[in-house]
């Protein structure tokens, strides 16, 4: 399974924007970059996820690197409720394989 | 439109006994998928199913099998239960299988094996 390089943890300030960084430099032209998270006792919830473009939806943004080897997980502005582990993961034609995520922590 | 359901949320279970949980999918999903979330190991796959067959299976003993029905539900039993089997069990379920595809998951059915 490619691998992804996240940092263990990151604290934001409320209202303000977080980049959330992830390495992929093994990734193979068909392999989707995935995000998802997980807040404190629930299962894990989707994010967004690309393939080369960078994607925008109602929750937050991707930005793909133009070799794909990084990406960036985009909040526009982190609120307490997006206090959550969260997982960059590649996904060939393979199920999702959680790694052990970044845990951001938002400070009000 | 109602997201995954799992069932029981909570069970608790001695050592030796065997357990059953269930998934609904989320209505025209056809495709679930099961992991298991403990501490130590954080969340690993166990199963995916499409059209009733089993696409994937994750590195568990076979003491760990599924199956999904006609109706996309799906279920998940583990025999011969060990302590080490409590876990937290979830369930996503996605339109298709593949790379690009979402997958939404579950609150999860939380297992304690005494």
């Amino acid at each position: 399974d490619a691998k992804t390089t996240q940092p263990n943890s990151m604290e934001s300030n409320e209202e303000e924007p977080v980049h959330l960084p992830c390495n992929h430099s093994t990734i193979s032209g068909t392999d989707y970059i995935h995000w998802y998270r997980q807040l404190p006792s629930q299962g894990p919830e989707y994010v967004i996820h690309g393939l080369t473009s960078n994607v925008n939806n109602r929750m937050a943004s991707l930005a793909i690197a133009e070799d794909r080897k990084s990406s960036t997980l985009i909040l526009h502005r982190a609120t307490l409720r997006d206090a959550a582990v969260y997982y960059c993961i590649l996904r060939g034609n393979t199920p999702l394989v959680f790694g052990k995520g970044t845990r951001l922590s938002v400070i009000a | 439109k109602a997201g995954v359901t799992q069932t029981p949320r909570y069970l608790i279970k001695t050592r030796g006994q065997q357990v059953t949980l269930s998934c609904s999918p989320i209505s025209g999903h056809r495709s679930v998928s099961w992991y298991q979330q403990t501490p130590g190991q954080g969340l690993q796959f166990l199963f995916e199913y499409f059209s009733e067959t089993q696409r994937n299976k994750g590195n568990f003993p076979g003491r760990f099998s599924g199956r999904q029905f006609s109706n996309s539900r799906s279920e998940m039993n583990v025999s011969t239960l060990e302590l080490g089997d409590s876990a937290l069990y979830l369930c996503a379920s996605s339109h298709l299988p593949g790379t690009g595809v979402e997958q939404y998951f579950g609150p999860g059915t939380r297992l304690t094996v005494t």
